[in-house]
């Protein structure tokens, strides 16, 4: 079975400095890789999403995050954070065969200080 | 396109009181999937449908918690009898096939007192 682990449940960073949210993945079969966020009272949002090709993946907001199959992680970053990028930041997988089901790590919350 | 649309945002109820969630799916998605969201445990998958077929419930935490699926366009998750460890958000989202990404509602907030 596939799992994430994102290291770090608390991340701050200051306005305007280099975001970088990790994410570890455990799979049998090529993964599928994504990142949602979640701000406060809302539903989960995607950002990006890894299937196949490229392995750098820009996503909306300025994120991005690249596939290292060597290292199995899919970290997030953005070169420079907003106030407004303060929010939880879950990574998940799928696989083929999985019906679409997906796997969550625990979530990073970030904040962003002046 | 309206979106994932869940009903209730908000309840509130009694102990022993039969609770019952509606989520409506984007059209033309054929996965469709329940979560609940709580500080102690995170994000769960309770349960999901494909083509309006339950295909996996090992999620769902007792026989108190039962998902339906009548049309593509409709969906309920029912508490019963409910207890204060139900209280969390609750969550639908919804895909199409080709392990696309999930949308989600924007949650059915649950207090059970």
């Amino acid at each position: 079975a596939q799992s994430v682990t994102q290291l770090g449940s608390h991340v701050s960073v200051s306005e305007g400095a280099l975001v970088l949210l990790r994410c570890n993945y455990s799979s049998s079969v090529p993964p599928y890789l994504f990142w949602y966020v979640q701000y406060p009272n809302q539903g989960l949002q995607l950002l990006l999403k890894y299937t196949t090709g490229a392995t750098l993946v820009k996503g909306i907001n300025g994120f991005e995050a690249e596939f290292k199959k060597s290292e199995t992680s899919f970290h997030l970053t953005k070169p420079s954070a907003h106030m407004s990028d303060a929010a939880e930041y879950f990574c998940a997988v799928s696989v083929t065969g999985g019906g679409n089901k997906l796997t969550f790590g625990t979530g990073t919350q970030l904040k962003v200080e002046l | 396109d309206a979106g994932v649309i869940q009903s209730p945002r908000h309840e509130v109820t009694e102990m022993g009181q039969e609770v019952t969630l509606r989520c409506k799916p984007i059209s033309g998605h054929d996965y469709l999937f329940w979560y609940r969201q709580t500080m102690m445990r995170g994000l769960e998958l309770l349960i999901y449908f494909n083509n309006n077929v339950p295909i996996d419930d090992s999620g769902m935490p007792e026989d108190r918690f039962s998902a339906k699926m009548p049309n593509a366009s409709f969906s309920t998750l029912k508490i019963q009898p409910s207890e204060p460890r139900d209280s969390a958000v609750y969550f639908c989202a919804s895909s199409t096939s080709g392990y696309n990404e999930q949308f989600f509602g924007p949650g059915t907030r649950l207090t059970v007192l």
